[in-house]
């Protein structure tokens, strides 16, 4: 499809174990974020690819949460050691450039839940 | 402290009857302001932004939105709901002078009586 693509949409794990999350942005699209839906936390912001910039990660909520982008197309969010407060919905989105002028796509988000 | 606020956590509409969400943002200057739609098992989607010049904004799906410099404040509106319209809502910032991120407000979920 023409949108952002996630995967896994649903996603169980196990307290302790790794996760990875996978965003297929917008083709040509040059920037990329990720976004957490929690309840009782909102929408919140965690990292921001932008070409070739070094990406702001002033939004990762701890070292376990790192994320790359590869060949500036797909993203990966990885979770380490997850904890039950790391379930929540997982929104990938991108946008033409990185400005504020551009509309940002969101994709449909993966949920994660940590048992 | 630097916020964006939606002071209503739940609003319940009549169809036909109007809708009027509110927003509000305590940042220094005035930032670039959206709003996004989430509907059930769907992604968010864009409804109308606003940057500069006529501080009333049209969107999609019938909505539309006012600036108020004044009341540091970015409302949302519809005339007429339809039961489509439930969903729930997010009021957006992004501060000109930190880069692209969007800051969300906590959402007003929307409940459509027939």
């Amino acid at each position: 499809g023409a949108g952002v693509s996630q995967s896994p949409s649903n996603k169980v794990t196990e307290k302790g174990k790794d996760v990875e999350l996978r965003c297929d942005p917008i083709s040509g699209h040059t920037a990329l974020y990720w976004y957490r839906q929690s309840l009782g936390q909102g929408l919140e912001f965690l990292i921001y690819f932008q070409g070739n910039s070094a990406p702001d990660k002033s939004g990762l909520p701890s070292d376990r949460f790192s994320a790359e982008r590869t060949g500036g197309s797909v993203s990966t969010l990885t979770i380490q050691r997850t904890q039950q407060e790391d379930s929540a919905v997982y929104l990938c989105a991108s946008s033409p450039l990185g400005s504020a002028v551009n509309t940002i796509y969101f994709g449909e988000g993966s949920w994660l839940t940590v048992v | 402290a630097q916020s964006v606020t939606q002071p209503d956590i739940h609003i319940t509409v009549s169809e036909g009857a109007s809708l009027e969400l509110r927003c509000n943002y305590s940042y220094g200057a005035t930032p670039y302001l959206f709003w996004y739609v989430q509907s059930p098992g769907q992604g968010l989607q864009l409804l109308l932004k606003y940057f500069s010049g006529d501080t009333l904004v049209q969107g999609i799906k019938g909505f539309e939105a006012e600036f108020k410099r004044s009341q540091s404040s970015f409302n949302l509106r519809k005339p007429s709901v339809h039961w489509s319209d439930a969903a729930e809502y997010f009021c957006a910032v992004v501060l000109k002078a930190a880069g692209n991120k969007l800051t969300f407000g906590g959402g007003t979920r929307v409940l459509v009586k027939p």
